[in-house]
């Protein structure tokens, strides 16, 4: 049981390039979660999602973009990289929205 | 859009018993609370959860008073691999969005 798998781990992209965070998990879960973790800071909610198909903004959404075509993968995209967009990037998922979060291991972005 | 509220940090000695408070005002009536202990370059782990009085498991215990504007996570008898960053996790509401908003984070340092 892999649980929920983030790739990749590290990434430099230029700034205006653009890149795919992708996130699988194989629990089934209903719920999944983009954070963002900058230096020293708690994490902020960008995007999540209750199910396939459907996806809403969290705290911090500007920059970024999600889909949910199925109940495994929540890929996160950034279109054009800013260097306010460096940080540390976790997936979450859960059962239901007040159950226990299980997280990936992060993708490190730096955008220089 | 409501925040929680956490000491920025915290030091102990091993073997002693330690309480963080977070302060969570604009809660949702059917809104958990739910503790992670973070270590670095990991991603969050789930410690403990729980709606109202008292929950206890195998490492900690949290104690959240009636009208649930806060809850306290007690962690007996600490040992030098609990230096950690624990946050804890609310559903706030913010207007008629929901945001699932991590706090600050305390970070505890268990000294010898």
């Amino acid at each position: 049981n892999a649980g929920v798998t983030q790739t990749p781990k590290f990434r430099i992209l230029k700034i205006g390039q653009s890149m795919t965070l992708q996130c699988t998990q194989d629990m089934n879960h209903n719920y999944m979660y983009w954070y963002r973790q900058d230096p020293g800071m708690g994490l902020k909610l960008i995007y999540y999602s209750v199910g396939a198909g459907i996806t809403d903004k969290g705290e911090v959404p500007n920059g970024y973009n999600v889909s949910r075509s199925t109940t495994e993968d929540f890929p996160l995209r950034l279109e054009l990289a800013a260097p306010s967009q460096t940080s540390v990037y976790f997936c979450a998922s859960s059962p239901d929205l007040n159950t226990e979060a299980f997280f990936g291991q992060g993708t490190r972005l730096t955008v220089v | 859009l409501a925040k929680t509220t956490q000491p920025i940090s915290m030091d102990s000695y091993e073997g002693q018993e330690v309480n963080i408070t977070c302060s969570h005002n604009n809660i949702a009536t059917n809104d958990y609370i739910t503790w992670y202990q973070q270590f670095p370059s990991q991603g969050p782990r789930f410690i403990i959860q729980g709606y109202k009085t008292k929950v206890t498991n195998e490492v900690a215990s949290l104690f959240i008073p009636a009208d649930r504007k806060s809850s306290t996570l007690s962690l007996p008898r600490v040992s030098l691999s609990d230096t950690a960053v624990y946050y804890c996790l609310v559903g706030l509401m913010s207007g008629s969005a929901r945001q699932l908003t991590f706090g600050s984070g305390t970070q505890l340092t268990v000294l010898p």
